[in-house]
């Protein structure tokens, strides 16, 4: 039962342009969603998180959308740069307790 | 403070063996979780510890697997008898539970890989 979905393995972007990646979730119980980023040979480092009763997070060139009618968040990254390139999980909490995380996307990011 | 520590960062063992993962938690944090990842998935909740307390036991963790935080601050994953299916990226985070999401953000240790032969 996979209650956090990101449904694209991978996503190949020129560097300077906008990535946008994806992610659903089914529990209508989660409250609180984060974005991590992994490379190679390390744990995944947090990016950017949204509480449930926003509907937007920014942070320099990453911003978070959450739209929970629809149990749907992206992350906009504007622009992206080579060294943007990794695994990003999107995860989410519910009541501050554990993480559920996705399956990952992978981010190419092409000079 | 150097971050989550995980150790040894690998592991390769032979069927039937037994092995231990020990994480160093950031030193203030009282929540201590581990998580389990295979190739192309993402991480997958195995346990957490708030102090010395076990908290939360996914029904991945079957009865070969065993936890421990005794004094509330490392802890040790233990897997007794390992199997091929056992061979994953053993991941520890900790954080610091309190009212406020933001202290509530896990971080992560790079990892124990296990290779089970």
């Amino acid at each position: 039962d996979q209650q956090v979905k990101q449904n694209s393995p991978s996503l190949s972007v020129q560097e300077g342009r906008i990535s946008i990646l994806n992610c659903d979730y089914t529990n209508s119980m989660f409250d609180y969603f984060l974005w991590y980023k992994k490379y190679p040979a390390e744990g995944p480092t947090f990016l950017i998180s949204i509480s449930s009763i926003k509907d937007k997070n920014e942070d320099g060139r990453f911003t978070v959308f959450l739209n929970k009618s629809a149990k749907h968040l992206s992350l906009h990254i504007v622009p992206s740069q080579p060294g943007d390139s990794a695994v990003y999980f999107c995860a989410a909490m519910e009541y501050g307790n554990k993480l559920v995380f996705g399956a990952g996307t992978i981010l190419r990011v092409k000079s | 403070d150097t971050g989550v520590s995980q150790d040894p960062r690998h592991k390769i063992t032979k069927r039937g063996q037994n092995v231990t993962f020990r994480c160093d938690p950031i030193s203030e944090h009282n929540r201590l979780y581990w998580y389990r990842q295979t190739l192309g998935q993402g991480p997958e909740f195995l346990t957490y510890f708030q102090n010395e307390a076990q908290l939360e036991k996914s029904r991945l963790l079957s009865d070969r697997f065993s936890a421990e935080r005794p004094k509330g601050s490392f802890s040790t994953l233990e897997i007794q008898r390992t199997e091929q299916g056992d061979s994953a990226m053993y991941l520890c985070a900790s954080s610091l539970s309190s009212g406020s999401y933001g202290a509530n953000v896990l971080t992560f240790g790079a990892g124990s890989r296990l290779t089970v032969l």
